[in-house]
């Protein structure tokens, strides 16, 4: 079993729609959890940490259920900017267990 | 402006031939991370580094090794290339996460290898 699993869509939804992805991570002792953002041909960049109280970003809200491992982002308002591949990483700490894991990305293809 | 930087955009290599990628950062981050993404399997972790001299294996370490002899720079080795090892290598680095959590990762632009 992979240790961070996500649909990897591809989501092709109309511009204003609202979108949700889910991811399920199984360390359960992982202690950090982020929304990463790739687009096409380039490197990924940070979109947003997810907390366990939960936490907004203009039209990107994420969150994080312990109990049942998953973490989700849901998108309001979808721009055609936002296509994208939108990748879940999960992270460790503590000495040699300090690492990040990625899941494999949901493609995200914003419609006109 | 924050900076990873890796020594190629592109190479090609023939098989068997040992290959170096490199990768600097400029941040004073204790971690460093080597992944490689291929299409359909995403970003997979081959080996992690939190200290100098300090490495660790992600979970496709086999054909590679890596060094990390100063705090701003990580390479990873090829030993003896081989076809199955053409891929993106995208070097990262980070703080050291801690129970906040609040820790980013900031990726170099990618080394696009290719082995004949």
């Amino acid at each position: 079993r992979k240790e961070v699993e996500q649909d990897p869509g591809p989501f092709n939804v109309p511009e204003g729609a609202t979108v949700a992805f889910n991811c399920t991570y199984s360390n359960s002792a992982s202690q950090s959890f982020f929304w990463y953002r790739q687009d096409c041909r380039k490197e990924p960049k940070l979109l947003m940490s997810v907390y366990s109280s939960g936490n907004e970003d203009g039209r990107f809200t994420a969150q994080l259920n312990r109990a049942s491992q998953y973490i989700s982002l849901l998108i309001r308002d979808s721009k055609l900017s936002d296509s994208a591949t939108y990748l879940c990483v999960v992270g460790t700490y503590g000495g040699a267990t300090n690492k990040l894991i990625f899941g494999t990305g949901t493609l995200l293809a914003v419609q006109p | 402006d924050v900076k990873v930087t890796q020594s190629s955009r592109y190479l090609v290599k023939r098989t068997g031939e040992k290959v170096f990628l490199e990768c600097v950062q400029d941040m004073d981050h204790e971690n460093m991370f080597w992944y490689r993404q291929d299409p359909g399997l995403g970003l997979r972790l081959i080996y992690f580094s939190y200290d100098v001299k300090m490495k660790e294996k992600g979970d496709i370490p086999e054909g590679y090794s890596v060094s990390r002899e100063k705090k701003e720079r990580f390479s990873l080795i090829l030993e003896s290339a081989s076809t199955n090892q053409t891929s993106m290598y995208l070097c990262a680095s980070s703080f050291f996460i801690n129970r906040d959590g609040d820790t980013e990762a900031f990726f170099g632009q990618g080394t696009r290898l290719t082995v004949v």
